[in-house]
């Protein structure tokens, strides 16, 4: 029944790994999104497609790529972690763009 | 630039009493504003927006475009109040939401 589901909740990994955190939603959005909340809990917007097209990307470093391979998924790929990637990242979806926008439950990637 | 800002980093007040939550905002277009509530252990949440006026769980916040503000009150504090609180402003046509630094608020009983 999740609406927005990220998976690894969990994620420790070495600098210079690459790894991948997976969002889905089942709430029929159109738009879905990647933030960022450091250490200090600020949040901050990394990218946002729109029907699979990315609409927003929010000077992230290229070492981050997302992937959206149908409406209902959003992919995040890092490539060569740094301990700075340490972060909470959030999945979220909306319709419509600036409407509600609902929220996975975030996926913790410590580097080290 | 557009910019929401929360003053306040921590916010303790005592059960029962009455809750401010500070939003100011910086937008050159018209604003849609949003406040969202994280428990602990818990997802983002959205809690009211300005558009709908409503009060949801005993909050309520005006947005007062001459003082570019959007201020979260309650009149009487709960303990389950206790989350942070973060208030988002939309990007109309950009399809983002710009967060402030949020507020962790502390009911104590």
């Amino acid at each position: 029944d999740t609406a927005v589901s990220q998976t690894p909740k969990y994620l420790v990994t070495q600098m210079g790994n690459d790894k991948s955190i997976k969002c889905e939603q089942n709430l029929g959005h159109d738009t879905m999104y990647w933030y960022k909340q450091d250490s200090k809990k600020f949040l901050k917007i990394m990218f946002s497609y729109n029907n699979k097209e990315l609409i927003i990307n929010e000077t992230v470093p290229n070492r981050f790529s997302p992937k959206s391979p149908d409406k209902a998924h959003l992919n995040l790929h890092i490539n060569s972690l740094e301990l700075g990637d340490s972060a909470v990242y959030f999945c979220a979806s909306s319709q419509g763009g600036t409407a509600e926008a609902f929220f996975g439950q975030g996926t913790r990637l410590t580097v080290v | 630039a557009q910019r929401v800002t929360q003053p306040e980093k921590l916010l303790s007040v005592f059960k029962g009493a009455p809750v401010e939550l500070k939003c100011n905002y910086s937008y050159s277009g018209s604003p849609e504003l949003f406040w969202y509530v994280q428990y602990s252990r818990q997802r983002l949440q959205l809690l009211l927006r300005h558009i709908s006026r409503e009060s949801i769980k005993g909050f309520t916040a005006d947005l007062n475009k001459g003082e570019t503000s959007f201020h979260l009150k309650k009149p009487f504090a709960q303990e389950e109040d206790s989350a942070m609180y973060y208030c988002a402003l939309a990007i109309q046509g950009a399809q983002k939401l710009v967060f402030g630094q949020g507020t962790r608020l502390t009911i104590n009983p």
